[in-house]
């Protein structure tokens, strides 16, 4: 079962801030974060693995609720660089399983 | 910096051939995926390989494809008589364990029917 991500796109100029979340139906393990700009192959972000777990990246970090089961992405004072799809990744099954990835946030950074 | 490299990175086939799709994972990388995106939709999981055997696959994953491991570098997706539909960008990702590790990913082959 995918997770499904909201917003499905955003639209943000320079220095501005935004929030893109990542919810599933079931029990999570791990959420990865991944990036991938037109045309090239997804990038990691990072990967968070423990209930209530933040990590950062650049101006880029991440919560998990695991009670919640979602995950949520921040992107801090943003950089026309950081323009892309932005997928979050679950595992398939029940820990330990290879990822499924939500339908994408297309971020889109003007100056 | 070591990276999973994929070849071709273009193919354009006629509906009804088979076609093979090559990986070269990380040396030391005992997971492998192929994923496939359809232009501007999610990356899709197609199947998973770890000691020589596919350990999950997909709906997507029938009949039709098939992978392999045929030395000890390469690992490559066939599809063995292709539709309009699997027209799709194509991407070999390894990591060195499962769920709680980075997948690295090629730059992907992007395959055409026709």
């Amino acid at each position: 079962q995918q997770p499904v991500q909201s917003p499905q796109a955003v639209i943000l100029r320079e220095g501005e801030d935004a929030v893109i979340n990542c919810s599933s139906s079931k029990a999570l393990y791990s959420v990865h974060w991944y990036r991938q700009k037109h045309g090239e192959a997804p990038v990691f972000l990072m990967i968070l693995l423990k209930g209530g777990e933040q990590k950062g990246h650049e101006k880029i970090s991440a919560s998990f609720n695991e009670k919640k089961q979602q995950s949520s992405l921040y992107l801090t004072a943003s950089q026309l660089s950081y323009s892309g799809t932005y997928f979050c990744g679950t595992e398939r099954g029940s820990g330990n399983t290879p990822l499924v990835f939500g339908k994408g946030t297309r971020l889109s950074v003007i100056a | 910096e070591p990276e999973v490299t994929q070849t071709p990175s273009h193919q354009v086939t006629q509906m009804g051939q088979e076609v093979i799709l090559r990986c070269v994972p990380i040396s030391n990388h005992l997971y492998f995926y192929w994923y496939r995106q359809i232009l501007g939709q999610k990356v899709e999981f197609l199947v998973s390989f770890y000691n020589n055997e596919i350990s999950e696959k997909s709906e997507i994953f029938d009949d039709q494809f098939s992978v392999e491991r045929p030395d000890g570098s390469n690992f490559t997706l066939k599809i063995r008589s292709t539709k309009l539909e699997d027209s799709a960008m194509y991407f070999c990702a390894s990591s060195v364990g499962q769920g709680n590790t980075e997948a690295f990913f090629g730059q992907g082959t992007r395959l055409t029917v026709v």
